[in-house]
C-alpha cells in the first residue's frame, strides 16, 4: 500500500518569507514523488517530481523538494514567497507495486502582504 | 503546455437528472482519467482508461459510468444524479501509463445536485 500525509491543510506565510510545506509518504517500495499546484478554479498542474537520481529537485516558480529516504519525506520549499504563489498544493505518491497516484489532501498556501 | 477541457466548468441539476460530464483532450494521450476532490479530502481515483474500448474503475465505488470510443474523449455518465454526488470532478491525462508519467488535469466541473 502507499499513501501520503499532508501536514497542514492551511500554511500562512508573508511575503517575501520561506514557504515550507510538509509532505511525508508511506510506500514499500522505492516511491515516485510529485508535488501538483492548483491555483483557484483550475485544474492541477505539476510543479516537480522525483523519480530517480539526485535527491534535490528543481521545479518551476523558484519551488524545490528533497526527497529524505530516512525521514520518509519529501517537503515542498520556496525561499521567497511571491503573492502569486497563493493557491492549494498536493503531494502524491506512486510505486511499482501500486500502479496508480495516490494524492494528498492537499495544502493551502496564503500568502500575506 | 497540456490542452484538456472539462464541460461544464459548474452545474447546477435537480436529482434524479441523467448527466455527462465532458472531458477532452488534444494530446493524444493514451491514459485518461477522473478524479473526485472534495474540500479537505485527497482526490480519489473513480475511472481510469489505458485507451480506446478500455475502461477501470478506480478505488473510490462511484455510481458513475465512463466510456472511451475516442482517444480524445472521456464523457463520465451519472443516470441519475443525487445530493450525495455533489462534488468537483476533475479529468486528466497522461502520454503513457508510467507511474512516473506526469498527468495533466482539466479545470473541472463543479457538479451540485440539490
Amino acid at each position: 500500500a502507499q499513501s501520503v500525509t499532508q501536514l497542514g491543510s492551511h500554511v500562512s506565510v508573508s511575503e517575501g518569507a520561506l514557504v515550507l510545506l510538509r509532505c511525508n509518504y508511506s510506500s514499500s517500495v522505492p516511491p515516485y514523488l510529485f508535488w501538483y499546484v492548483q491555483y483557484p478554479n483550475q485544474g492541477l498542474q505539476l510543479l516537480l517530481k522525483y523519480t530517480t537520481g539526485a535527491t534535490l529537485v528543481k521545479g518551476i516558480n523558484g519551488f524545490e523538494a528533497e526527497f529524505k529516504k530516512s525521514e520518509t519525506s519529501f517537503h515542498l520549499t520556496k525561499p521567497s514567497a511571491h503573492m502569486s504563489d497563493a493557491a492549494e498544493y498536493f503531494c502524491a505518491v506512486s510505486s511499482g507495486g501500486y500502479q496508480k497516484v495516490t494524492f494528498g489532501t492537499g495544502t493551502k498556501l496564503q500568502v500575506i502582504p | 503546455e497540456a490542452d484538456i477541457y472539462q464541460t461544464p466548468r459548474y452545474l447546477v441539476i435537480g436529482t434524479g437528472k441523467k448527466i455527462t460530464l465532458e472531458c477532452s483532450q488534444t494530446m493524444g494521450h493514451d491514459k485518461m482519467y477522473w478524479y473526485q476532490q472534495d474540500p479537505g479530502m485527497e482526490l480519489h481515483l473513480i475511472h481510469y482508461s489505458y485507451g480506446v474500448n478500455s475502461t477501470e474503475k478506480g478505488d473510490l465505488s462511484s455510481e458513475s459510468t465512463v466510456s472511451r470510443i475516442r482517444t480524445e474523449h472521456f464523457p463520465l455518465t451519472l443516470e441519475s444524479a443525487r445530493p450525495s454526488h455533489t462534488s468537483q470532478y476533475l479529468c486528466a491525462s497522461s502520454e503513457g501509463g508510467g507511474i512516473t508519467d506526469t498527468q495533466y488535469f482539466g479545470p473541472g466541473t463543479r457538479l451540485t445536485v440539490l
